[in-house]
Order: C-alpha cells, then structure tokens, then sequence
C-alpha cells in the first residue's frame, strides 16, 4: 500500500477563510501532483511539482497555490475560500525516472465552502 | 490537452456476473494507458500500466486488454463479488510526465 497521507479529509468552512491541504509522502518520490475531482466528472491536473522548490501549473486553471520546501510535503494553499472551491482534492506522487509516471494516490480531501 | 473518454458512466451488475467497460483515448502520441480502482474513502489504487498495442494484462478476476491504434481499452471483471463495487478509472499518458483521467466507470455489484 501507497503511503501518502492527505489532512483533512473533509473540511467544512465558511467563505473568506484561508485553508492548506496538507500531503505528505514517505516514499520519497521527487514527483508529486494535486487533483482536483467535482462530482462525476474527471479528474483535473491543478498543480505538480517535480522536486524541492519546483511548482507548476496544471492543466486545470486553479486559484489555489502550492509549495515544495521538502521532498515529502506538498501542501495546497487557497487563501480565500469561496462555494466555488467545493471539490475533492486528491494528491499524488511518482517516483523520477519510471517510464510510465505510475502515480500513488492519497485518499482525498472534500472540501464544502459554505 | 488528451481526451479520454469511459463508458458507461455507471453500470448496476448482479453478483456472480462478468462484465466490462471502456476506455477510449487519442491514439497519436500514445504513451501509456493506466486503469485505476477506486473505492469509496479510500485512495486510488493502481491496476494495470499497459503501454504495447495487443498487451492483455490479468490480476486475478480483472483483465485488460489494449488497442493503441483505434485508441481503446477495455477492462473485464469475471464473476463479480461485492467487493469489486468501485469507480474504476482509465488515465492517458502523455509523455512520461502527466496523466489525463476519464470521468470513470461507477461500478455497483448487487448481491
């Protein structure tokens, strides 16, 4: 079993209210990813980092921010929540230098902006 | 950016039954194809990573096979048991680097 943790799980918060969506791996991969799901639909690239003090944006157009001060945390900052942040985030990490970029997948943060 | 597409998007089967779903993506630029399971409240779980047309790939009750040159994937699970109910999610490659998910087949098992 993968071992990448994600807090919350769920987060219910009002609007205006700064949240960080903690990740965090023990396996050492230098890759790591956040995904943003809405109900029934895909899900959607937001953020990815290759190694320590390396941050990209996905595909997914995100107002929220990330940073990689170390290689096991990859925490996902929105600094004002909205009702259009209500989602499930999902991270993720790969190891460098696999061939097929297999991901290992945390359990998901809900989040409800209310 | 890809689109992969899954089909259906649910699929309600009686205990005991074999069935299996779709996963289409672009054939150009094919790199690999991923098929995730996804249980509720849990974390993604890999299944398969196929990446040769014709690779047919076995984990017990659940197969995949691969079709790089009409863009298509099809997973089978033989004698469904209750504990197969998941989401079951397909994911294009592209390159080495990102992975481009399908919206997911929702499977539920009916004992």
């Amino acid at each position: 079993e993968a071992d990448i943790y994600q807090t919350p799980r769920y987060l219910v918060i009002g609007t205006g209210k700064k949240i960080t969506l903690e990740c965090s791996q023990t396996m050492g991969h230098d890759k790591m990813y956040w995904y943003q799901q809405d109900p029934g639909m895909e899900l959607h690239l937001i953020h990815y980092s290759y190694g320590v003090n390396s941050t990209e944006k996905g595909d997914l157009s995100s107002e929220s921010t990330v940073s990689r001060i170390r290689t096991e945390h990859f925490p996902l900052t929105l600094e004002s929540a909205r009702p259009s942040h209500t989602s499930q985030y999902l991270c993720a990490s790969s190891e460098s230098g696999t061939t097929y970029n297999e991901q290992f997948f945390g359990p998901g943060t809900r989040l409800t902006v209310l | 950016i890809l689109n992969v597409e899954q089909s259906p998007q649910s699929l309600h089967v009686q205990e005991g039954d074999s069935t299996n779903f779709t996963c289409s993506f672009p054939s150009s630029n094919f790199y690999a194809l991923h098929w995730y399971r996804w249980e509720t409240a849990k974390s993604p779980e890999a299944l398969f990573v196929m990446t040769l047309n014709g690779d047919e790939k076995k984990k017990g009750r659940i197969s995949a096979t691969l079709n790089t040159k009409e863009g298509y994937s099809y997973l089978y699970i033989k004698g469904s048991q209750p504990e197969d109910s998941a989401t079951y999610l397909c994911a294009s490659a592209q390159g080495a680097q990102k992975l481009v998910f399908g919206q997911g087949t929702r499977l539920t098992i009916n004992p």
